[in-house]
This record gives C-alpha cells, sequence and structure tokens, in this order.
C-alpha cells in the first residue's frame, strides 16, 4: 500500500525555472526520501531527511520536512533539461509507531510526479 | 561495484508459464528488496529480505510468488503460473542496514526486468 501522496502528479517548466513537488503521508516515519526515476530505467536515491530534521540541501536540491503536518517538499533549483524524469518521495516507519509492522529499513513509495523541463 | 543487477531485461511469457526473475545485491549489503511497478499501484513492496532471510512478505500478491535468497549474493522471485495480471516491471534494491543511532541509508535500485504474460 502507498503511504506517501505526491503532488502535483505533472509537472511542466521551462529550465532555469525552479520546480517544487511535495509530499504528505499518513503515519509517523523514521525518514523520509526522494529518488528520481528516468523513462525506462531504476530509481536512483536522492536525499534523505530524518525525523528530527527540517531541511537538507545537496547541491540543486532543496528538502523540507513538517512532522506535524506529514509533509514533505522537494525544490530543484535553476532546473535542466536532464531533470526530466518522476520523481517519488518514500517513508520507512518509525518502529516505535501504532502502525508499525515489519521492519522499519523498509521503504513505501507515493505515486510520484512527472517533471517535465522544457529547453 | 557494478550496482544491483537484475536478469533478465525483459521478459514475455505466455499464461500459466514459470517465470524466474534474479537479482545480484551489491556486495556487503544487509537488505534486499523486491518491488512490483505498474502504472494503476505504482511501486509496491513485495518481499525483503535481512542477511538472507525473509523479514515481511506480507506484499506478496498471493501463493504464485514466491522468493528466496540462498545467500548473500543472489535472489530470485518466482512466479508460477504466471497471469496477464502479473505484467510489470520488478525491481530489486538492496541496502545496508541502519539502527536508530546511525544515519540511515538509502536503497541502490536494479535497472529492473519488464514482464509481459500474454
Amino acid at each position: 500500500s502507498q503511504q506517501g501522496e505526491e503532488d502535483p502528479q505533472a509537472l511542466s517548466i521551462q529550465e532555469g525555472e525552479n520546480a517544487t513537488m511535495n509530499c504528505s503521508y499518513k503515519t509517523s516515519i523514521n525518514n523520509l526520501q526522494w529518488y528520481r526515476q528516468n523513462s525506462g530505467r531504476g530509481l536512483v536515491h536522492l536525499i534523505l531527511i530524518r525525523s528530527n530534521e527540517r531541511e537538507k540541501h545537496s547541491g540543486r536540491l532543496r528538502v523540507t520536512l513538517d512532522t506535524s503536518k506529514k509533509s514533505s517538499s522537494l525544490l530543484i533549483t535553476a532546473s535542466r533539461a536532464a531533470d526530466t524524469a518522476s520523481y517519488f518521495c518514500a517513508t520507512a516507519p518509525d518502529p516505535y509507531s501504532n502502525a508499525y509492522s515489519g521492519g522499519y529499513n523498509k521503504l513505501i513509495f507515493g505515486a510520484g510526479t512527472r517533471l517535465a523541463v522544457h529547453p | 561495484d557494478a550496482g544491483v543487477i537484475q536478469s533478465p531485461r525483459h521478459e514475455v511469457t505466455e499464461m500459466g508459464q514459470e517465470v524466474t526473475l534474479r537479482c545480484k545485491p551489491i556486495s556487503g549489503h544487509d537488505y534486499l528488496f523486491w518491488y512490483r511497478q505498474t502504472m494503476m499501484r505504482g511501486l509496491e513492496l513485495l518481499i525483503y529480505f535481512n542477511n538472507n532471510v525473509p523479514i515481511d512478505d506480507s506484499g506478496m500478491p498471493e501463493d504464485r510468488f514466491s522468493a528466496k535468497m540462498p545467500n548473500a549474493s543472489f535472489s530470485t522471485l518466482k512466479i508460477q503460473p504466471s497471469e496477464p495480471r502479473d505484467s510489470a516491471v520488478y525491481f530489486c534494491a538492496s541496502s545496508l542496514a541502519w539502527s536508530e543511532t546511525e544515519r540511515p541509508y538509502g536503497y541502490t535500485f536494479g535497472s529492473g526486468t519488464r514482464l509481459t504474460v500474454v
């Protein structure tokens, strides 16, 4: 079952613009991760943020996490055509949560946002 | 390291046939995961292993699906008999272990096996 829901489902922008994707989830988490998937390829890990962190940066990527709202956002600054891909958020459950089941190393993925960056 | 290696990349089979998907994780990774991706259901976790032992198989759709990890460098996902609704892309991923006191790790995914059951 999917834990996270990304918003928007699809995003189309011009090169140089910023792209913001949002993710909402339902249960308590240990960490949240973002992945990119190019068409026909596997997923690539981009960035990870722990539940006690509010913001992380990696190159042109900025991730925020609001555990009170159970939401996260991924910002890609100065986008490039090569950023065209699907982006997924994934959550690792909090092992102390009542909703927890199974191991806490597992990730549950959202439905993804399809980003198109036009030259 | 060559990353997570899956084979075959594409598989077309007839309904009722047995299908075996293979995965070689990154050496030294403690966890191995099998996911299925479809347009309708997105990415679904089927089963995962820790040190070759199955931990959670609650995502396995039904008894037609089985997974094994006989050693740290090899895992298989078998579907017998296959049905058209099993058509999907199947991903294998591996990860280092982490605990509450360690910083978590991301997954490394393979390129996937695109399965078509006709």
